[in-house]
């Protein structure tokens, strides 16, 4: 079935660095890319997404890169703040049918 | 954002009990979902619905149920509540022809004992 698998697990940076997070997909007929935060006690909400006809895209310090040939996509933030700190997940969606999520990443922005 | 109402947010009870979560939403959007949040383990599709007619399993369905009440509402059942369902349950709902992005409810946190 469909599986999509997120790295790292936690991650730990200093505040003004930069922090990456990867996942891969399995299934190929797959061709949407979001991306949730899911802060503290709160739900899950929408920061950035990608389609499967574009292979990057950038919102001020956040930015997706997708390679459908290795079923490979990542989150990159840059300039990281203290209120980036919260849980990332990444998903994949076939014609937005259904929507199936990676595990997630803890992200700490150290100040 | 009250767009997408759970009830109830916490839950105890007790191994055996049957359980019902409710979802509601007022965006008007068609497809529903319900999700299941495990630490280390992400968000995981229990149920998802297109439309009052449409009911479909998801990855882990075994133990659940779900009913599309009309389509606005879409519940979540437990017949017989176990201690591994312990979990915090998330609703969500997408538009037909929007964007595919999920809007989520508050989330209902469910501790079986």
């Amino acid at each position: 079935g469909e599986n999509v698998e997120q790295h790292p697990s936690t991650l730990s940076v200093q505040e003004g660095d930069s922090a990456v997070i990867k996942c891969t997909y399995s299934d190929s007929a797959s061709n949407y890319f979001p991306w949730y935060k899911q802060e503290l006690g709160k739900r899950p909400q929408l920061i950035i997404d990608i389609r499967s006809n574009v292979g990057e895209k950038k919102d001020q310090r956040i930015a997706v890169t997708l390679n459908k040939t290795a079923k490979h996509f990542s989150l990159h933030i840059t300039e990281t703040q203290p209120e980036d700190s919260a849980v990332y997940f990444c998903a994949a969606s076939s014609m937005g049918f259904k929507t199936i999520f990676g595990a997630g990443t803890r992200l700490f922005v150290k100040a | 954002d009250a767009d997408v109402t759970q009830t109830p947010r916490n839950r105890i009870t007790k191994t055996g009990k049957r359980i019902m979560l409710e979802c509601s939403q007022t965006k008007g959007h068609d497809r529903m979902y319900w999700y299941r949040q495990d630490p280390g383990l992400g968000l995981r599709l229990i149920y998802y619905s297109f439309d009052v007619k449409d009911i479909n399993k998801g990855e882990i369905s075994d133990g659940y149920s779900v009913s599309r009440q009309a389509q606005a509402k879409f519940s979540l059942s437990l017949e017989s509540a176990i201690p591994n369902q312990t979990a915090l349950y998330f609703c969500a709902t997408t538009g037909t022809t929007g964007t595919g992005e999920l809007f989520f409810g508050e989330g209902s946190r469910l501790t079986v004992l």
